[in-house]
């Protein structure tokens, strides 16, 4: 497709269960990004992969959290046993810049998790 | 490390005012500065941003922001405010090349007519 696609675009689920949230980037964009936006806390950082490798992974919150890239393109986020303060909407991102701080990036529409 | 505060939650205007978004930011190298926008149930995407050419950046939709060493700010401003202006704006900044971007918690503007 021509942007971000996150899927699935909502998702409610019960405290302890485990979610995955998919990200496919723009075709060719070797950079995505994970963050995680809630409510009056504005854009979180969670991870950024180049290629495959994720050289920055500092900002998961947990163990509970985990992400992959493979092929370099689709990224599949994890979060094992879910928690009430999980919930928020993650958003993914992805640019064709070697150095991320210096181009823009292209966001999804994001996935809403709620963790009842 | 880098970090950006950007004062006021919800900023109210009216239509045909100024609109003056802050941001001021910490970096402890020239830092790169973006401005991003979200419009309700979307995602983020680019206004504008500053890569250490001119201080003073225009961007899509009438918005500019000025970037002030001195004062480490880089406020985003409009001439006109619209009603289609009403979104929520993100400042954030990057450290260098190969670091990340770090955002701010976000602005909402409300413009009434």
């Amino acid at each position: 497709g021509a942007g971000v696609s996150q899927s699935p675009s909502n998702k409610v689920t019960e405290k302890g269960k485990d979610v995955e949230l998919r990200c496919d980037p723009i075709s060719g964009h070797t950079a995505l990004y994970w963050y995680r936006q809630s409510l009056g806390q504005g854009l979180e950082f969670l991870i950024y992969f180049q290629g495959n490798s994720a050289p920055d992974k500092s900002g998961l919150p947990s163990d509970r959290f985990s992400a992959e890239r493979t092929g370099g393109s689709v990224s599949t986020l994890t979060i094992q046993r879910t928690q009430q303060e999980d919930s928020a909407v993650y958003l993914c991102a992805s640019n064709a810049m070697t150095e991320p701080g210096t181009g823009e990036l292209f966001f999804g529409e994001g996935s809403r998790l709620t963790v009842l | 490390a880098q970090s950006v505060t950007q004062l006021g939650s919800h900023v109210s205007v009216s239509e045909g005012a100024l609109v003056l978004l802050r941001c001021n930011y910490s970096s402890s190298v020239p830092p790169y500065l973006f401005w991003y926008v979200q419009y309700p149930n979307q995602g983020l995407q680019l206004l504008l941003k500053y890569t250490s050419a001119a201080t003073l950046v225009k961007g899509i939709n009438g918005f500019e922001a000025e970037f002030k060493k001195s004062e480490t700010s880089f406020h985003l401003t409009k001439p006109s405010a619209h009603m289609s202006d009403a979104a929520e704006y993100f400042c954030a900044v990057s450290g260098s090349g190969y670091s990340t971007l770090t955002f701010g918690k976000g602005t909402m503007l409300l413009v009434s007519p």
